[in-house]
């Protein structure tokens, strides 16, 4: 089945305990994403990757670090997280950027405190 | 800072009827347009997206894009209860995509 997945779906840490969120696509897709979704804020978008070791802030990246060091996996680092950082995270990917689905991952749940 | 904008609603329309929900974007380079549907605690599923101006049809869903305006719209016809959701409008702009805050429908049976 063509899916995105994440790990973990839901995850409560403590301020500056890193961690890392998986990210995983099976359709060799070659763009990938990561969202942040906030009530009254909608989808912003954090990182995002043209390709294998091509990475770019999108418009909220301060406190988040990526890799794309395999086609299929595109992880999200917080090095140091804080509770500003609380939200619902989306991993997508599509085939390309362009006029193309984005396929978006089920989500993770983050609560900092 | 590249804007879309959406009317949060609630909109709520009685089953059958024609749905309208409509976004204004501020950055006239955008290239492609996408809406999304979000059933609550769920991900974003792709509608349809446009590019030219014009209309696009997909079943019951229409598209319409006025690059001059910078205002892109979906109508739903003949609602129905299944259609119930936020409704994100996206906007591509070079490598990267803005979305919305959404329009939260409902379709009264």
């Amino acid at each position: 089945e063509a899916q995105v997945t994440q790990n973990p779906r839901y995850l409560i840490t403590v301020t500056g305990k890193k961690l890392t969120v998986t990210c995983s696509q099976n359709m060799n897709h070659e763009y990938m994403s990561w969202y942040r979704q906030d009530p009254g804020l909608g989808l912003r978008q954090i990182y995002y990757s043209m390709n294998v070791e091509v990475t770019d802030k999108g418009d909220v990246p301060e406190g988040y670090k990526v890799s794309r060091k395999e086609k299929r996996n595109f992880p999200l680092i917080l090095e140091s997280p804080s509770p500003n950082q609380t939200s619902l995270y989306f991993c997508a990917s599509s085939l390309s950027v362009g006029d193309y689905e984005q396929y978006f991952g089920p989500g993770t749940r983050l609560t900092v405190t | 800072q590249k804007e879309v904008e959406q009317n949060s609603g609630p909109l709520s329309v009685p089953e059958g009827a024609i749905a309208s929900l409509n976004c204004t974007y501020s950055d006239r380079g955008s290239q492609s347009f996408f809406w999304y549907r979000q059933y609550s605690g769920k991900s974003p599923e792709l509608i349809m997206f446009i590019y030219s101006n014009g209309d696009k049809e997909d079943g019951r869903f229409t598209a319409q894009l006025n690059k001059a305006s910078q205002y892109v719209s979906l109508l739903i016809r003949d609602s129905q209860p299944s259609d119930s959701a936020t409704y994100l409008c996206a906007v591509r702009a070079g490598n990267q995509f803005y979305f919305g805050t959404g329009t939260s429908l409902t379709v009264i049976p």
